[in-house]
C-alpha cells in the first residue's frame, strides 16, 4: 500500500506563473513532510520540509502547506522558472515509540516541466 | 566536505555475478540511509545504520543483499547472485540526528544486470 501518494505524473506550467504540486498521505502517524527535487542522473535534492505542527512554511519563492485534516499538502513554487523543471517527490516520516524518527517514504513523484 | 559520495555511478553486470557499492556519508553524519528506485517510482527504503549498527531492514532486502558500515564511517551494499529486477538506482543519504533533519542524498548508483 502506498502511503505517500502523488497522483499527477507531470504537470506543465508556464514562466512566470504558479506551479502548484499536490501529495497525499494516508498514515496519520506521520509527523513531518519534505520536499525534494530531483533532476536527472543526480540524486534526490532536498528543498523545503513542514513539521506537523504547522500549516505553512515558506523559504523564498517556495511555500508548502499542509492540511492535516485532508491528510494533504501542496507545494507552491512562485514565480516558476525553467530551471525549475524537474521531478519533485514528497516524502514523509513518523515518529516512532521511543521517540526516534521512522524512514522518509517517498511517493512517486511530479514531472514539473516549466516552459519559457 | 563534497556531501555523499557513491561508488562507481553506473555498473553493468551480468546475472548471477555479485556487486558491492560504495558510499562515503557526510562525516559529520551519524545517520546513513540505501534507497532504491526504479523508474517511475519515488526511492524506496532498503536500510539503515545509526553509525555501525544497522537499526532497519526493509522486506525489499533479500538474503542476497547485505549492507555494513564499519567502524561508522563509508557504507557497502554488496547484492549476490543478481537478477535482472536487480537493476535500478541505488541511493546512499546521510543525515545527523534529529527529528527535523532532511536527508542528504548522493548521486546514486546506476546497476543494469544483464
Amino acid at each position: 500500500d502506498q502511503q505517500v501518494k502523488q497522483n499527477s505524473p507531470s504537470l506543465s506550467v508556464q514562466e512566470g506563473r504558479i506551479s502548484i504540486l499536490n501529495c497525499d498521505y494516508t498514515n496519520s502517524m506521520f509527523d513531518y513532510f519534505l520536499w525534494y527535487k530531483k533532476y536527472p542522473a543526480e540524486g534526490p535534492t532536498f528543498l523545503i520540509s513542514i513539521s506537523s505542527i504547522k500549516d505553512k512554511n515558506e523559504d523564498g519563492r517556495f511555500t508548502v502547506f499542509l492540511n492535516k485534516s485532508a491528510k494533504h499538502l501542496s507545494l507552491h513554487i512562485v514565480p516558476s522558472q525553467p530551471g525549475d523543471s524537474a521531478v519533485y517527490f514528497c516524502a514523509a516520516k513518523r515518529r516512532r515509540d521511543g521517540g526516534s524518527q521512522g524512514n522518509l517514504i517517498f511517493g512517486k513523484g511530479t514531472k514539473l516541466s516549466v516552459k519559457p | 566536505d563534497t556531501g555523499v559520495s557513491q561508488d562507481p555511478r553506473h555498473k553493468i553486470t551480468k546475472r548471477g555475478q555479485n556487486v558491492t557499492f560504495r558510499c562515503d556519508p557526510i562525516s559529520e553524519h551519524n545517520r546513513l540511509y540505501w534507497y532504491r528506485q526504479t523508474l517511475g517510482q519515488g526511492p524506496e527504503f532498503l536500510t539503515y545504520f545509526q553509525n555501525e549498527a544497522q537499526l532497519e531492514k526493509s522486506r525489499l532486502l533479500s538474503d542476497r543483499f547485505s549492507a555494513e558500515r564499519p567502524k561508522g564511517s563509508f557504507s557497502t551494499l554488496e547484492i549476490q547472485r543478481t537478477e535482472q529486477g536487480d537493476s535500478a538506482m541505488y541511493l546512499c543519504a546521510s543525515s545527523p540526528q534529529g527529528p527535523s533533519m532532511g536527508y542528504t542524498f548522493g548521486s546514486g548508483t546506476r546497476l543494469t544486470v544483464v
